[in-house]
């Protein structure tokens, strides 16, 4: 099966610290990648989706000058958290989907504390 | 009402039941479905994608969708307790273009 790899997979850092985590596709091209957030005991929530060579489309409530996407290449999208602060702290997650369907193929997780 | 519905659990079950895992949905549009298990602090991993109607089988797992009730299934047979996870639901309407409406996921536990 497809394979989505994320790094780091988990990353503490101090309050005011900016924070990088990639998502790579390792078999197959995807022009579309997902950014998810998990609280605790709580479902996927969509942060933003991101397109090859195109600005993300962020969800509603999402601050698109504290989450950077950038999806530069068809294996690899990267979020970055600047300012982060403890209230960021949570599990974020990539998915890729495969070109011309729904199935999405999720990375492990980043687990992303902020002191 | 939201647009999709799913018992957060827990479900407990022994090892070797059957397990019936269910979510219901309000947006007629849905026409893709699939299902997803996520162990703890880890990726959500696909296990079902169906489309429309109808049933399809996987090993011990079969997914079932009810359009017309607007309610999809997942069965699992011979459950084990490595099947302890979270379920996720997923559908959405449009291949390719739609983004995926999750459910909140159900807990199940499967002892030994």
């Amino acid at each position: 099966g497809a394979v989505v790899s994320q790094h780091p997979s988990w990353v503490i850092c101090k309050s005011g610290t900016s924070v990088k985590i990639e998502c790579r596709s390792l078999d197959f091209q995807a022009t579309t990648m997902f950014w998810y957030r998990q609280f605790p005991k709580q479902s996927l929530m969509l942060m933003a989706t991101s397109n090859e060579g195109s600005k993300a489309t962020y969800e509603q409530g999402v601050e698109k000058d504290k989450f950077l996407i950038n999806h530069a290449s068809l294996t690899l999208s990267t979020l970055t958290v600047t300012s982060a602060h403890p209230e960021d702290s949570s599990f974020y997650i990539c998915s890729a989907r495969v070109a011309d369907t729904d199935t999405q193929y999720f990375g492990p997780g980043t687990r992303l504390t902020v002191l | 009402q939201k647009e999709v519905e799913q018992d957060p659990g827990p479900l407990s079950v022994p090892e070797g039941a059957i397990v019936s895992l269910n979510c219901t949905y309000s947006n007629s549009a849905f026409q893709y479905f699939m299902w997803y298990r996520q162990y703890s602090r880890k990726g959500p991993e696909l296990l079902m994608y169906t489309y429309s109607s109808g049933n399809k089988e996987d090993g011990r797992f079969t997914a079932q969708v009810d359009k017309s009730s607007k309610y999809i299934s997942l069965f699992i047979r011979d459950s084990q307790p490595s099947d302890s996870a979270t379920y996720l639901c997923a559908m959405s309407a449009i291949s390719g273009y739609s983004t995926l409406t999750f459910g909140k996921g159900t807990m199940l536990l499967v002892s030994p």
